[in-house]
């Protein structure tokens, strides 16, 4: 089973539109959590860290939940430019590794 | 200021050959990762830097494959004997310490084909 799974989409949503997913993890242990970008070709950005009560940054909004182990983003609004691979990613307490799901991948259309 | 910068952007290479990746971190990051990325798949980690020291090589693939940091800055990765499964984007990463919540700034990687 893989550490961190996630539908990998495509999501296809119109510009103005509210899109969600989530990814779930294996290890109870897991301790931090984010979200990461990845462009078409290009180096995954961290996005946002993904806080045990849940944060917002701008349109993007970030849930954990530890009893069932799953992480969500949801996207308000979305622009053509949001249209990106979003990357799950969680490391466990003691561990320095990040372990990354295969991503989402999301395209906003005009 | 400038990022983390890897080279060669591209590499192709025979089957059998060696080969070596380089990773200049962000100046002053005392972390730094390696991370490989095959078509369709999730980033999977490699190997971790604290300074020059690697205290985890459990994730390198198999003996084929070394990675070490010099001077608490540049690292390289080499693989030797290259396999077509070898074949995918190598990224770097650097962070300011070695901390979990720390955020890691990614390279654009290379792309390694092996034929």
């Amino acid at each position: 089973r893989k550490e961190v799974e996630q539908d990998p989409g495509p999501f296809n949503v119109p510009e103005g539109a509210t899109v969600a997913f989530n990814c779930t993890y294996s290890n109870s242990a897991s301790q931090s959590f984010f979200w990461y970008r990845q462009d078409c070709r290009k180096e995954p950005k961290l996005l946002m860290s993904v806080y045990s009560s849940g944060n917002e940054d701008g349109r993007f909004t970030a849930q954990l939940n530890r009893a069932s182990q799953y992480i969500s983003l949801l996207i308000r609004d979305s622009k053509l430019s949001d249209s990106a691979t979003y990357l799950c990613v969680v490391s466990a307490s003691n561990d320095y590794k990040l372990s990354f799901g295969a991503g989402t991948t999301v395209t906003v259309r005009a | 200021g400038a990022g983390v910068s890897q080279s060669p952007s591209n590499k192709v290479t025979e089957k059998g050959k060696d080969v070596e990746l380089r990773c200049d971190p962000i100046s002053g990051h005392t972390a730094l990762y390696w991370y490989r990325q095959s078509l369709g798949q999730g980033l999977e980690f490699l190997i971790y830097f604290q300074g020059n020291s690697a205290p985890d090589k459990s994730g390198l693939p198999s003996d084929r494959f070394s990675a070490e940091r010099t001077g608490g800055s540049v690292s390289t990765l080499t693989i030797q004997r290259t396999q077509q499964e070898d074949s995918a984007v190598y990224l770097c990463a650097s962070s300011l310490v070695l901390a979990i919540k720390e955020t890691q700034y990614f390279g654009p990687g290379t792309r390694l084909l092996v034929l």
